[in-house]
């Protein structure tokens, strides 16, 4: 397709389990990041990859928090261990280099009970 | 920690009213402020990128202005029509090595427009 591609859109877990969430980026985007927001905030900076690698990942608030872009292009958020507090929506985005115009896919939203 | 807020934080305006609201974001190290609309089930869409001290910039019956010196911007909607209801978010992003890599969002401003 022609934008950011984020499966699955909604995902409910059970506490303490694992989730996996996947981004599907536009085509020849280097830049990709992830943003998470929580009930009546703003997006929150989670990580940012240039190609293959995190050039930025302070955002990520636990080590429960991993991702990875391993060929450069789709990129996976994987959260351990879910609690009732990483319950958000989870937004990717990319865009051709670091300081141009992000687009944003629709966003997962987890449930964690 | 960077500070950025918006205001008012919701809205209820009458079809056809004009509106504005604003973005209060750092006056040091900027880079650059970006301008979202998200509208439910939806994903954000960009509006505007704004870098110049002094920038306006507009897209329809949107229009948007920049005062980098002390740190705010608005979002004026000409003429509001029910298809414009959506959360509008500002995002500042800095002008400080790894930094600059993160756009720093408001909580935004949600806009209900009665027809």
């Amino acid at each position: 397709g022609a934008g950011v591609s984020q499966t699955p859109s909604n995902k409910v877990t059970e506490k303490g389990k694992y989730v996996e969430l996947r981004c599907d980026p536009i085509s020849g985007h280097t830049a990709l990041y992830w943003y998470r927001q929580s009930l009546g905030q703003g997006p929150e900076f989670l990580i940012y990859f240039q190609g293959t690698g995190a050039a930025d990942d302070s955002g990520l608030p636990n080590d429960r928090f991993f991702a990875v872009r391993p060929e450069g292009s789709v990129s996976t958020l994987k959260i351990q261990r879910t609690e009732r507090g990483d319950s958000a929506v989870y937004l990717c985005a990319s865009s051709l280099d670091w300081n141009t115009e992000a687009f944003f896919g629709q966003g997962t939203r987890l449930t964690v009970v | 920690i960077l500070n950025v807020e918006q205001s008012p934080q919701s809205l209820h305006v009458q079809e056809g009213d004009s509106t504005n609201f604003t973005c209060s974001f750092p006056s040091s190290n900027f880079y650059a402020l970006h301008w979202y609309r998200w509208e439910t089930a939806k994903s954000p869409e960009a509006l505007f990128v704004m870098t110049l001290n002094g920038d306006e910039k507009k897209k329809g019956r949107i229009s948007a202005t920049l005062n980098t010196k002390e740190g705010y911007s608005y979002l004026y909607i000409k003429g509001s029509q029910p298809e414009d209801s959506a959360t509008y978010l500002c995002a500042f992003r800095a002008n400080s090595g790894a930094g600059s890599y993160q756009l720093t969002f408001g909580k935004g401003t949600k806009l209900s427009v009665i027809p």
